[in-house]
């Protein structure tokens, strides 16, 4: 069965640093990554995603994600983070032919001014 | 606003009765989702429709809980004889028709229910 796991549960950072969220999934297929992120109070709403091509995503906000197969990880990154960008983010997969997606237990940020 | 509502935004019930959620897709995508989300867990997958069919079930998806979307529009997901393991966020999420390029799912607001 297919699995997601963020290593990171909780989050801290001061601004201006830089962020490395992890994300791992187990299925050997072809496989579609999403990184989604909730802010306070608000609906998940999509960051990035992978389907094919160049392994390095750019998403929205400056964020941006490697996809590297032979670790089966998907990892998420920003430079510089601001204190906006305290939030839970939530990795997810599909695969296996199947439209649902399988998602990781989220990783919260709190960024410190 | 033309993003995926739900209704009601929360509810409260007491354990035994029976509690509907509808959702609302984006006007254009032929597919619904319903996932539900713990405190401090992701959402997991219950079900999906493609149109007015129900195409992928999940086994979290016991026999007290239906979904319909009998038009192709519209959702609905019923619990009947609510139990306070119920007490979840439920997430509706619908994507364009297939052959779009890069799929996403756009998700609403959720569902909270509180079963006492």
């Amino acid at each position: 069965a297919q699995s997601v796991s963020q290593h990171n549960h909780h989050v801290i950072l001061s601004e201006a640093a830089s962020l490395e969220l992890g994300c791992n999934y187990s299925y050997g297929g072809t496989v579609n990554l999403f990184w989604y992120v909730q802010y306070p109070g608000q609906h998940l709403q999509l960051l990035l995603k992978y389907f094919s091509g160049d392994p390095l995503v750019k998403g929205i906000k400056g964020f941006e994600a490697e996809f590297i197969k032979s670790k089966f990880s998907f990892n998420l990154r920003k430079p510089s983070v601001q204190w906006s960008d305290t939030a839970e983010y939530f990795c997810a997969v599909k695969g296996g032919g199947y439209n649902k997606l399988i998602f990781g237990a989220g990783t919260r940020l709190a960024v410190h001014p | 606003d033309t993003g995926v509502s739900q209704d009601p935004r929360h509810k409260i019930t007491k354990r035994g009765q029976n509690v509907t959620f509808r959702c609302d897709p984006i006007s254009e995508h032929n597919r619904l989702y319903w996932y539900r989300q713990t405190l401090g867990q992701g959402p997991e997958f219950l079900t999906y429709f493609q149109n007015e069919a129900q195409l992928e079930k999940s086994r979290l998806l016991s026999d007290r809980f239906s979904a319909e979307r009998p038009k192709g529009s519209f959702s609905t997901l019923e619990i009947q004889r609510t139990e306070q393991g119920d007490s979840a966020m439920y997430l509706c999420a619908s994507s364009p028709p297939s052959g779009a390029p890069y799929n996403e799912q756009f998700f609403g607001p959720g569902t909270r229910l509180t079963v006492l």
